[in-house]
This record gives structure tokens, sequence and C-alpha cells, in this order.
């Protein structure tokens, strides 16, 4: 199976700083990377689809980048609402397999 | 915008049956847009695929799995369900249904809030 590894587990930062979470692949995954967000007793909710095209309605300080093996998730101007748990996903083979988080803290 | 939603038993014994269903609205389930999925969280494990099926019935499980693992569907009543046989408590977590989205998205694109299992006697 493809494990994800996610970068740092946990961080914390202030409103207004830029975020940068890091995922990196057991192997090589061309673009096949999503990326979700998790606040407890809600919905995961879908943010990013081939490591960088946003969902639709996703704000644009959201950004995603990377191929092959490391991807990264920015948050350009971080907001009181985007405390929650992120998480990177590949969908480039099955079983799909999803990193162990990174929780951000404002 | 479609809204999923767990239901089924909160606890569940050892070695039995855990039996899940996810109850869809705001679209018909008849639709070859959408895989139909089951997904668990725990700390041991972390995000974990169980598998999805197509609006058609074929299904597709996650291998380390499979032996335990049937998921149907029903358009008519818009639900699908999930069964996880011979459960130990390694299979308590929380359940999440979702829809995937193939093509150029290749993502669970709606999530349920999720249901809390736990296995114990």
């Amino acid at each position: 199976d493809i494990q994800m590894t996610q970068s740092p587990a946990s961080l914390s930062a202030s409103v207004g700083d830029r975020v940068i979470i890091n995922c990196r692949a057991s192997q090589s995954i061309s673009n096949h990377v999503n990326w979700f967000q998790h606040k407890p007793g809600n919905a995961p909710k879908f943010l990013i689809y081939g490591a960088s095209t946003l969902e639709s309605g996703v704000p644009s300080r959201f950004s995603g980048s990377g191929s092959g093996t490391d991807f990264t998730l920015a948050i350009s101007s971080l907001q009181p609402e985007d405390s929650a748990t992120y998480y990177c996903q590949q969908s480039y083979t099955t079983p799909y397999t999803f990193g162990l988080g990174t929780k951000v803290e404002i | 915008q479609l809204h999923l939603q767990e239901s089924g038993p909160g606890l569940v014994k050892p070695s039995a049956t855990l039996s899940l269903t996810c109850t869809v609205s705001g679209g018909s389930m008849n639709t070859n847009t959408f895989y139909w999925a089951w997904l668990r969280q725990s700390p041991r494990k972390g995000l974990e695929w169980i598998g999805y099926i197509y609006y058609s019935g074929i299904t597709y499980y996650n291998t380390y799995l499979k032996s335990r693992v049937a998921i149907s569907v029903d358009t008519s009543e818009n639900q699908f369900s999930l069964k996880l046989s011979s459960v130990t408590a390694g299979d308590s977590g929380v359940y999440y249904c979702a829809t995937w989205v193939g093509g150029t998205t290749r993502s669970f694109t709606s999530w349920g809030q999720g249901r809390l299992v736990t296995v114990s006697s």
C-alpha cells in the first residue's frame, strides 16, 4: 500500500500567518492527491483534488501543489475558522490511503 | 448539495456483525456520477477506506477487509449499507459514508458526520 506521511503533526499559528502542511507519498503518485479539512463533530470537508485544484466554494487562501511524492497544502492568511485537522489522501491506486493529519491551532 | 447521514447501533459485541446505513438526501442515488463509499477512522489506524458501491451494484473493497465486508445499495430508498462481520475491538471507530467521484476528480466529495461504533461485550 502507498503510505502518506504528513508533517508536522500539529502546528500553532496566528491569524494572518501563512501556513504550510507537507505530505509525502511512499512512491510516486503523479498528482493524485486530495486534501480535506475536518473539524470535530463535523463532516470532513473536501478542499483540493488533483494536488492543486480547489473544489468549488473553497476560499482562495487555500492552495495545493506538488507532484510525484511531495505535496503541500498552503493557507496564505490563516483565519480563525481554519482551526481544524487537515488530511492528505492518495487516489492513485486502491486501497486509497490517508495521512495521519495535521492539527492546526490558532 | 447532497447530504449524507449514517445510522445504526453504536455498540456491537465482539464476533458479531456491524451494520450501518447511510441515508442520502438532496439528490437521487440512481446516477452514474457517484460511487457510494464507506470509510472509518480510529486512533490506531487513522482514516481508512473500506469500500464503495456503484448504483448498479458493483462493489470494490479494501483488500484487508474484503473477506468481512459487504456494501449494498437501495436506490429506491436512497440508502446504502455496510456490514462488517466477525468484529473485534480493532474495528471500533468512527464510520463515515461518503461519495466518491471518479474521472479527473478522483476524490471523496461529500461526507456524513460519522457514527461512532464501539466493539465491546
